[in-house]
């Protein structure tokens, strides 16, 4: 049974810092991985999309990697803003491409001004 | 091309009434997947529809939820004989066929009192 695992729970940080999110899935045989962001009382918004067979995709200050053997999956923010405060979550999809996303129970991001 | 509506937004009912939950997924898109975040916890996969057809419900409660996507019109996830534990936000998502991304909506927030 795959789980998805994301640390820290949460974080705080000074605006202007890069830092890195995590996240650990117990099973490799994984089809995607995707990152979200959730604002408090809001929907899901997909930020970056990992293909099983690609290593990493970037957005704009967004880096997001993919190591299958080991199950993890990095999220590097640079150069954090305050408006990047949200809740980051982490999704695997199956193998077999039923559409299905495991979830992790995500972290939640304070920058600071 | 408006996103996956979800409505209503909000939803109060009383222990033991029906709630129905509705999601128009994207223009063009035919498959639907429901999802349940319980406070303080992570989204939970439920159910995983085409139309008129329900394709995997192995995250559904047995006893009274149910959900349909019928030819036209929304989906539908049904909760009978509301229960406090069923205050939670749903999710529906939707994406063209077998593709790799899913597009979420803002999520209907149930409280039963």
């Amino acid at each position: 049974k795959q789980e998805v695992t994301q640390i820290p729970a949460a974080l705080s940080v000074p605006e202007g810092e890069n830092l890195v999110l995590n996240c650990s899935f117990t099973d490799s045989a994984i089809y995607n991985l995707q990152w979200f962001r959730q604002d408090p009382g809001k929907g899901l918004t997909s930020l970056l999309l990992i293909q099983s067979s690609q290593r990493e995709q970037t957005s704009g200050r967004l880096n997001a990697s993919l190591d299958k053997s080991s199950g993890r999956s990095t999220l590097y923010i640079a150069a954090s803003q305050p408006g990047d405060s949200a809740t980051y979550l982490c999704a695997v999809q199956g193998s077999s491409n039923t559409g299905k996303l495991i979830f992790g129970q995500g972290t939640t991001l304070q920058v600071k001004p | 091309n408006a996103g996956v509506m979800q409505n209503p937004r909000h939803l109060v009912r009383r222990r033991g009434q029906e709630a129905r939950l509705r999601c128009s997924p994207m223009k063009g898109h035919s498959h639907v997947y429901w999802y349940r975040q319980l406070p303080e916890e992570g989204l939970k996969f439920m159910v995983y529809l085409q139309k008129e057809n329900i394709i995997d419900e192995s995250g559904m409660p047995k006893e009274r939820f149910s959900a349909e996507f019928p030819k036209e019109g929304p989906s539908i996830l049904r909760i009978q004989q509301v229960v406090r534990g069923d205050s939670a936000a749903y999710f529906c998502a939707s994406s063209p066929e077998r593709a790799p991304e899913a597009f979420f909506g803002q999520g209907t927030r149930l409280t039963v009192v």
